[in-house]
């Protein structure tokens, strides 16, 4: 079956650092999406990825999708205490109708 | 609107015991999915439904049951708890398929001793 992999597993940085996390398929994906997850909260949609090669930014995260369709980065520059969290991506596949595939995520502690 | 809701919020079950886990949008989303999280495991799909009526199952769907009478509602029914089944459980709801975001509730953290 689909299998997504996410590193690195953890990330402590020191605020004011710049945080990338990692995100790999084992087939083709038609989509990816990330989701944020607060510490004792639920998983938050941030954004999709559709096309081939397409970066998208939002502010001071920066996602990106592989030309391949089968890599994705989140990066976010100058981190602040409010970036702390999971951070997930979660991709779909051509045989996984109605169906996300969830990394294990990528666990950011922002030390001030 | 609530958006999606999920009761109980903590629950403790002891082995063999049955509960089901409640689940309720107002979004009026066609497609609604049941997750678990173990500790830095991600989200694994339980089952998964594309309407009223229609469940289909998903990554790890052994030890539990879904139906979907309704488009706000989506139960999932534990049978026979057991320890592996200790876990933080989300609901989740979207619009449509793969392309849609998905929204997830605020889970419901079950303990099986």
């Amino acid at each position: 079956g689909q299998q997504v992999m996410q590193i690195p597993q953890y990330q402590h940085v020191q605020e004011g650092e710049d945080f990338t996390t990692y995100c790999n398929s084992s087939t083709t994906l038609s989509n990816i999406q990330w989701y944020k997850q607060r510490p004792g909260g639920h998983p938050v949609f941030l954004i999709q990825l559709v096309k081939s090669g397409e970066v998208k930014k939002q502010k001071r995260l920066t996602f990106q999708f592989g030309e391949a369709k089968k890599n994705s980065s989140l990066h976010i520059t100058a981190t602040q205490t409010t970036d702390v969290g999971t951070y997930f991506c979660a991709g779909a596949g051509g045989t996984s109708y109605g169906k996300l595939t969830f990394g294990q995520g990528t666990i950011l502690t922002v030390h001030p | 609107n609530a958006g999606v809701t999920q009761t109980p919020k903590f629950r403790i079950l002891k082995i063999g015991q049955s509960m089901t886990l409640q689940c309720t949008q107002d979004m009026n989303h066609n497609y609604m999915y049941w997750y678990r999280q173990d500790p830095g495991m991600g989200l694994k799909l339980i089952y998964y439904s594309v309407g009223a009526g229609i469940t289909d199952k998903g990554e790890v769907p052994n030890g539990y049951n879904v139906s979907r009478s309704t488009t706000e509602d989506f139960p999932l029914r534990l049978e026979l708890a057991a320890p592996s089944q200790t876990s933080v459980y989300f609901c989740a709801s979207s619009y449509a398929g793969l392309t849609y975001e998905q929204y997830f509730g605020p889970g419901t953290r079950l303990t099986v001793t």
